[in-house]
């Protein structure tokens, strides 16, 4: 099946700063790709819907100023978080899929400290 | 606005037992449904995909099931072992581009 890959799988910073995870196809265009959190014993919620070439969708509650998402090519979806906090820290996972199956990525682990 | 629910949300069982999970939706126009499994700190494995036009989806000891106009779906594992311990979610899909909704999962632990 098709590969999605993440970088980095695991990441640690300090309050503040700000945090950049990639998200690639490795062996198909993707013109949409999804951006999940998962929180430790929870499911995974919707962030944002990435658009390839236009801006980002995102969920009810979700920060767009503080998650910033850019899709600038067919294979790479960036989620930025922006000024990260400790209630930031979570598990993220992006997924790009055609007309059929959805693929996941490894996901990336943030912990801010 | 798609709900998807998973039971029961914990599952214990001795080794060898078979066993269904239950994924139920509220909305039952979905383009396909797919169960994942989750270890532990690790991400997604995709075990089966079904689409909304099929019924169900074998793959070794697992199948799944699909009833659309019910929004339930079943995961049943034959002669379960201690290796499948894990999570398994069920993820709704809505369109052909679209988002997924998963439920809650459920933890099964199968017992030597």
């Amino acid at each position: 099946g098709a590969v999605v890959s993440q970088h980095p799988s695991r990441v640690i910073c300090k309050s503040g700063t700000s945090v950049k995870i990639e998200c690639r196809s490795l062996d198909f265009q993707a013109t949409t790709m999804f951006w999940y959190r998962q929180f430790p014993k929870q499911s995974l919620m919707l962030m944002a819907t990435s658009n390839e070439g236009s801006k980002a969708t995102y969920e009810q509650g979700v920060e767009k100023d503080k998650f910033l998402i850019n899709h600038a090519s067919l294979t790479l979806s960036t989620l930025t978080v922006t000024s990260a906090h400790p209630e930031d820290s979570s598990f993220y996972i992006c997924s790009a899929g055609g007309s059929s199956e959805q693929y996941f990525g490894p996901g990336t682990r943030l912990t801010v400290t | 606005k798609q709900e998807v629910t998973q039971i029961p949300a914990a599952l214990s069982v001795p080794e060898g037992e078979n066993l269904v999970l239950n994924c139920s939706f509220t909305d039952s126009a979905i383009y396909n449904l797919q169960w994942f499994r989750q270890d532990p700190g690790k991400g997604l494995t995709s075990l089966l995909l079904i689409q909304s036009s099929q019924r169900e989806q074998t793959s070794g000891r697992l199948n799944a099931s699909l009833d659309k106009s019910s929004g339930r779906s079943t995961l049943y594992i034959a002669a379960s072992q201690p290796g499948d311990s894990a999570t398994y979610l069920c993820a709704v899909r809505d369109t052909n581009a679209g988002k997924s909704t998963f439920g809650d999962g459920t933890t099964l632990t199968v017992k030597p």
